[in-house]
């Protein structure tokens, strides 16, 4: 149980297009989705964390109108990076956290296999 | 603002020894601390974690051992085995959300 999928696993768009990335939790319902990004060997960066019926929450240096996050539904939360440019080339994770019942409860993050985006 | 630190980056062992990674957090409300392994292109998977009302916890050859006070975790793997080998993240944090350490690479030669 507990599995998130994303899609798509790659991709690579031009720059000044927009890419979006869909994160989805398949066997449970998740009020509250997280976005990172994670260079090469390096650590996860929360980005935003995205509650269901509400707006994001934007860490600290991050355009919130360059990475436009949805969660219209308990399932589903995208991420659109707009107007790309290759800087925003990277590996995007996102994760589900669970909810009461789950074995981790309200506090385990179950994570995607994330999106690599190349902006060429 | 919040920032886990964490080392070391690199760690080599032989096969059957030990292995040992420490992490400091600064902040005080984090009550929720994960061990998660990502082997190469692939997701993040949780492999232990630890509350704050527990010192320690344990699960076969993996444990996790918290000092609230000094704000310090540490993930210990006994008897390890090459596939093992992998990036290791601790994480701390609540609810709300959590802030990764920086990674450490664990190398298991055989």
């Amino acid at each position: 149980g507990a599995v998130v999928s994303q899609h798509p696993s790659r991709v690579i768009c031009k720059s000044g297009t927009s890419v979006k990335i869909e994160c989805r939790s398949l066997d449970f319902q998740a009020t509250t989705m997280f976005w990172y990004r994670q260079f090469p060997k390096k650590s996860l960066m929360l980005m935003a964390t995205s509650n269901e019926g509400s707006k994001a929450t934007y860490e600290q240096g991050v355009e919130k109108d360059k990475f436009l996050i949805n969660h219209a539904s308990l399932t589903l939360s995208t991420l659109t990076v707009t107007s790309a440019h290759p800087e925003d080339s990277s590996f995007y994770i996102c994760s589900a956290r669970g909810a009461p019942g789950l074995a981790g409860g309200r506090y385990e993050q179950y994570f995607g296999p994330g999106t690599r985006l190349t902006v060429t | 603002g919040e920032n886990v630190e964490q080392h070391p980056s690199t760690l080599s062992v032989q096969e059957g020894d030990s292995a040992v990674i420490k992490c400091t957090y600064s902040d005080s409300a984090s009550n929720y601390f994960p061990w998660y392994k990502q082997e190469l292109g692939k997701r993040p998977q949780l492999i232990i974690d630890i509350r704050s009302n527990v010192g320690e916890k344990k699960d076969q050859r993996i444990a996790v051992t918290l000092n609230k006070t000094a704000k310090h975790f540490s993930l210990h793997i006994t008897e390890t085995q090459p596939e093992d080998s992998a990036v290791y993240f601790c994480a701390a944090g609540n609810t709300d959300k959590l802030i990764f350490g920086t990674g450490t690479r664990l190398q298991v030669f055989p």
